[in-house]
């Protein structure tokens, strides 16, 4: 049973440019949520989707957006490109019902902004 | 808004010797609550939960955690330290989403975990 998977492991980007990172979601789960990870903090809520729709947004700019296909994979972009993006970026998949309290990890997309 | 809030962001035990990595929490609903490790350049691999069932909850590795809803923690906890326990550690509350469904994780901001030989 594949776990959430994501692509590109690393990417070094500059400052102005735009990303697209990609994730399959943990086989079965239908929801997709996106993570920012910042060096030495917590992972920061970014946003959720279900459905092909965005389903809820932390706080975080427009220049962040996603999307979700029919399979349930989902790609987050980042347009603009700020050196403070620098960050892990994680993908976590889950069920989208209230009894389902776990989220699944991926390793993650280290983005490099210069 | 839920919050959580790790007290310490480094502690260091001896191999062998007791670990206690500390979490409290605010929430205004009973809140549901994790505990994740993150290996050097990994993802969040999950430890344990709670969900309202029993407020001593065991996880993998060895670990475990108590929910005191008195105190608004949820600390970890593990008998004896292995080296391979070195990894930061993060606590998370679970809030409902707005429609009611699927959750969103808050975390902590983390604790590194160092253990000496």
């Amino acid at each position: 049973d594949a776990g959430v998977t994501q692509s590109p492991t690393h990417l070094i980007k500059t400052r102005g440019q735009q990303v697209t990172l990609r994730c399959s979601p943990k086989s079965g789960h239908d929801t997709v949520s996106w993570y920012q990870q910042a060096l030495g903090q917590g992972p920061q809520f970014i946003f959720q989707y279900y459905e092909e729709e965005e389903r809820q947004r932390g706080n975080f700019p427009d220049r962040f957006s996603g999307h979700q296909f029919p399979n349930y994979s989902s790609e987050l972009n980042v347009n603009a490109l700020l050196l403070g993006d620098s960050a892990l970026y994680l993908c976590a998949s889950s069920f989208y019902r209230r009894e389902a309290y776990e989220q699944y990890f991926g390793p993650g997309t280290r983005l490099t902004v210069t | 808004a839920q919050s959580v809030t790790q007290l310490g962001s480094h502690v260091s035990v001896s191999e062998g010797a007791l670990v206690l990595l500390r979490c409290n929490y605010s929430s205004s609903v009973p809140p549901y609550l994790f505990w994740y490790v993150q290996y050097p350049n990994q993802g969040l691999q999950l430890l344990l939960k709670y969900t309202s069932a029993a407020t001593l909850v065991k996880g993998i590795n060895g670990f475990e955690a108590e929910f005191k809803k008195s105190e608004t923690s949820f600390h970890l906890t593990k008998p004896s330290a292995h080296m391979s326990d070195a990894a930061e550690y993060f606590c998370a509350v679970s809030d409902l989403i707005s429609s009611g469904s699927a959750r969103q994780l808050t975390f902590g901001s983390g604790t590194q975990l160092t253990v000496l030989p």
